[in-house]
């Protein structure tokens, strides 16, 4: 099992509507979590994190944490082309140390 | 505020040859890690330096790789001989130690082609 779960996608949405992304880690351990967006042929870019249960919301980007359920979610609102990426999920140790998933690939289509 | 430094941006060696990536961390950020990522994967971390010191460096292949940290700036990480099977791009990223959460910043990483 690996330490760190995302389909790989491609996850296909319309533009304008709602791209669900969703990870699953099996670190209980695991403090804080990190979403990267990587383009194509580029590096990855902090969108946002989380460290507490619940919601937290970064303009369209909303995050969602189920620490019980070993459980992170990344929710795009009003999708555009330009979201068009990879997602990374990388949950964080106590040492701030970073596990990655092999990322989800979306696909906003006009 | 300048981002993180990598160069070269590609490169492309025979087998057997050696190869040294080069990274300048963010100003001000004491910890700067070397990953490798893979076509299709996630990024993998090689190694982790708190200032000058290496102090997670279980991930990196030591037979044929190296790294250093001189003055806990600068990085380069050495790969000799070079195997096809370290195709790849080498991701340097870079954080500082204020605050509860590290957050990781990523230089653009070098592409490298081993024939």
């Amino acid at each position: 099992q690996k330490e760190v779960e995302q389909n790989s996608g491609p996850l296909s949405v319309p533009e304008g509507a709602i791209a669900s992304l969703n990870c699953t880690y099996s670190d209980r351990g695991s403090q804080s979590f990190f979403w990267y967006r990587q383009y194509s042929g580029k590096s990855p870019e902090l969108i946002m994190f989380i460290y507490s249960n619940g919601d937290k919301e970064d303009g369209r980007f909303t995050a969602q944490l189920n620490k019980a359920s070993q459980y992170v979610s990344l929710l795009i609102r009003d999708s555009q082309p330009s979201d068009s990426a990879t997602y990374l999920c990388a949950p964080g140790n106590a040492g701030n140390m970073l596990t990655f998933g092999g990322g989800t690939r979306l696909m906003v289509k006009p | 505020e300048a981002g993180v430094v990598q160069s070269p941006r590609y490169k492309i060696i025979e087998k057997k040859q050696p190869v040294a990536f080069w990274c300048n961390p963010i100003s001000g950020h004491n910890t700067l890690y070397w990953y490798r990522q893979n076509l299709g994967q996630g990024p993998e971390l090689l190694i982790r330096y708190e200032n000058e010191e290496a102090v997670d460096d279980s991930q990196l292949p030591k037979d044929r790789f190296s790294a250093e940290r001189l003055k806990g700036v600068d990085s380069t990480l050495k790969i000799q001989p070079a195997e096809l099977g370290d195709s790849a791009v080498y991701l340097c990223a870079s954080s500082s130690l204020e605050g509860m959460w590290r957050t990781q910043y990523f230089g653009p990483g070098t592409r490298l082609l081993v024939l």
